[in-house]
């Protein structure tokens, strides 16, 4: 079975402060991890995903994630935060030849001005 | 190109009362999802179509809710009867079905929040 665990519910940084938010797997065959980010009142979107490739992953608006195997994490960090980028985020994980998509319970990120 | 496009956005009805949430998916989408998504939770599977065919519905609570996806293309979700602890955002996603690689980007609509009261 897989799972993801998103630590944190709500994180709160300041506009131009590193984001990052926390997301650990768990699965019994090398996984596929994705985050989504979900802005108010808007479906789902992809930020970016790991698929087996290269382990740090550039994503769109400026986010990354890097997959380490050793800590079963895939962390999503941002250098400097802009006030848009408050949202919802969601890590998730699949398998290869994978039906089903699993998400976690998503991090809300509170930028401050 | 159109995105995924659900309807009605927002619903608000008594319990015990039906509803239905339309979906539209993104044309040439033959992977259609609803997901249930709970206050402060992330997105939970109820039912995968792979064109017409409901190929997982192991989530989906069959006493009360249904699903049809009639040639394949639109999707209908209905509740019937509504209960109190129903009210949630109801998503729908599709993905072009590469053979289940696992991999692929799913595509979501905005989502139909239904409050039963």
């Amino acid at each position: 079975a897989q799972s993801v665990t998103q630590l944190g519910s709500h994180v709160s940084v300041s506009e131009g402060a590193l984001v990052l938010l926390r997301c650990n797997y768990s699965s019994s065959v090398p996984p596929y991890l994705f985050w989504y980010v979900q802005y108010p009142n808007q479906g789902l979107q992809l930020l970016l995903k790991y698929t087996s490739a290269a382990t740090l992953v550039k994503g769109i608006n400026g986010f990354e994630a890097e997959f380490k195997k050793s800590e079963t994490s895939f962390h999503l960090t941002k250098p400097s935060a802009h006030m848009s980028d408050a949202a919802e985020y969601f890590c998730a994980v699949n398998r290869p030849g994978g039906f089903k998509t699993i998400f976690g319970a998503g991090t809300r990120l509170f930028v401050k001005a | 190109e159109a995105g995924v496009v659900q309807s009605p956005r927002y619903k608000i009805i008594e319990k015990k009362q039906p509803v239905a949430f339309w979906c539209n998916p993104i044309s040439g989408h033959n992977t259609l999802y609803w997901y249930l998504q709970n206050l402060g939770q992330g997105p939970e599977l109820l039912i995968r179509y792979e064109n017409e065919e409901a190929v997982d519905d192991s989530q989906l609570p069959k006493d009360r809710f249904s699903a049809e996806r009639l040639k394949g293309v639109d999707s209908t979700l209905k509740i019937q009867p509504a209960e109190l602890g129903d009210s949630a955002v109801y998503l729908c996603a599709s993905d072009t079905g590469t053979g289940g690689d696992g991999a692929g980007e799913l595509f979501f609509g905005e989502g139909s929040r239904l409050t039963v009261l």
